[in-house]
């Protein structure tokens, strides 16, 4: 499979807890995103990488959220002391710069739970 | 920022049926694109539209890019329980690539 992976699918974490999340672009790709969202709502931008650079970031991600993406390949997504309302499904996207239509493959989420 | 509000929230349809949803912005729009999420999936991207009163079609989709390039809108003909799923517009930011979803138009049809 050469589409955009995701590890875990799922995590359930208690309150104040840390977590990672694992994103594997679909290879070549240079441009990397990851979104969160919550039932009911479309996506909401996070922050972007181009290659290994972090070029964009949300004013949604507060100082408990830190992404990298160490050599330009994977990323990762981490939230520390996580809180209820970080409760949602974190998507990553990849997108070629090559492509004309800049169209990004999302992966399946991690479906992260609070409690 | 860019924001984008979609009408309807939710349609439900007979099959067979036709759909449309709306999508309007406040501002001029550079490109808008189009993605689908069916129930428990990821979003998968339809189409992209950049030029003003663009149309496209692909099978029985058919999407249109306004001429003030300030809204949108999908319409499918004759719906398939297929088509069931989440129908989100999503410009396009011309620098970083960052998609602004609006919040979607869940498309329900009843065989």
């Amino acid at each position: 499979d050469t589409g955009v992976s995701q590890d875990p699918r799922h995590k359930i974490t208690k309150r104040g807890q840390n977590v990672t999340f694992r994103c594997d672009p679909i290879s070549e790709h240079n441009r990397l995103y990851w979104y969160r969202q919550t039932l009911g709502q479309g996506p909401e931008f996070l922050t972007y990488f181009q290659n290994e650079a972090q070029l964009e970031k949300s004013r949604l991600l507060s100082d408990r959220f830190s992404a990298e993406r160490p050599k330009g390949s994977f990323s990762t997504l981490e939230i520390q002391r996580t809180e209820q309302g970080d409760s949602a499904m974190y998507l990553c996207a990849s997108s070629s710069g090559a492509s004309s239509s800049w169209e990004q493959y999302f992966g399946p989420g991690t479906r992260l739970t609070v409690t | 920022g860019q924001q984008v509000m979609q009408i309807p929230q939710y349609q439900h349809v007979q099959e067979g049926e036709d759909f449309t949803t709306y999508c309007n912005s406040s501002t001029t729009l550079s490109n808008i694109q189009w993605y689908k999420q069916r129930p428990g999936g990821h979003p998968v991207f339809l189409i992209q539209l950049v030029k003003s009163g663009e149309v496209k079609k692909q099978k029985r989709l058919t999407f249109q890019f306004g001429e003030a390039k300030k809204n949108s809108s999908l319409h499918i003909t004759a719906t398939q329980t297929t088509d069931v799923g989440t129908y989100f517009c999503a410009p396009r930011s011309s620098n970083t690539g960052k998609l602004i979803f609006g919040q979607g138009t869940t498309l329900q049809v009843k065989p």
